[in-house]
């Protein structure tokens, strides 16, 4: 089945650095959502993103649709203390052969202050 | 608060015991869906539904079911639980045409 390869997999920074994040995939997709997942909770929206070159930002966040449609990235400008916690990628072809949302296997994100 | 609610946060189950997670949303979304979180493996999808009255079957749908009876509700039975049922289970819904969804808090289901 389609699949979605983040990486890096787990990152620990030091508070006010930067970080960043990307999802590949070998397959095409029209829609690619980022999401941020807090202990013994589910994840909550960070940005969505519906076409190719889109870049959007949403605070210190910023997340662009790669050019091919096969991957995304994510970046966190001056990272925080609560910035931790896991990110995960997701993308789906709405309308398409994958209308359902896949995601990612995560990056765990700690930070040190 | 509009969202999703889940219950029961956490269970713990005995093996062959039958166990029907509960998911309600109060959004109006016609699509929701169920998830299971296993360290490692990320997110998969275990069924969906895109609207009431239709049900599909994800990734992992084996040793489960749903039924959507309306458009609030969107239960999980495990008819006979295993081990490998040990999970996270998040419930999800989205108003479709490509939006984002939105998930519940989630229920740890321990299967001994």
């Amino acid at each position: 089945g389609q699949q979605l390869n983040q990486s890096p997999q787990s990152m620990f920074i030091q508070e006010g650095e930067d970080v960043s994040m990307n999802c590949t995939s070998s397959s095409i997709f029209n829609t690619w959502l980022w999401y941020k997942q807090d202990p013994g909770e589910g994840p909550v929206l960070l940005i969505a993103l519906y076409k190719a070159g889109e870049l959007t930002s949403n605070g210190r966040l910023t997340a662009q649709f790669g050019i091919t449609r096969k991957d995304s990235f994510l970046n966190i400008s001056a990272s925080i203390p609560s910035d931790v916690g896991i990110y995960f990628c997701a993308a789906m072809n709405y309308g398409g052969s994958q209308g359902n949302l896949i995601f990612g296997k995560g990056t765990k994100l700690s930070v040190k202050p | 608060i509009a969202g999703i609610t889940q219950a029961p946060t956490s269970q713990i189950l005995a093996a062959g015991r039958r166990m029907t997670l509960r998911c309600t949303q109060d959004m109006r979304h016609n699509a929701m869906y169920w998830y299971r979180q296993d360290l490692g493996l990320g997110l998969r999808l275990i069924h969906y539904s895109n609207t009431a009255g239709t049900t599909g079957k994800g990734e992992v749908p084996d040793g489960y079911s749903v039924s959507r009876a309306n458009t609030d509700d969107f239960p999980l039975t495990l008819a006979s639980a295993v081990p490998s049922q040990t999970s996270v289970y998040f419930c999800a819904s989205s108003e479709g045409r490509g939006a984002g969804y939105t998930f519940g808090s989630g229920t740890r289901l321990t299967v001994v």
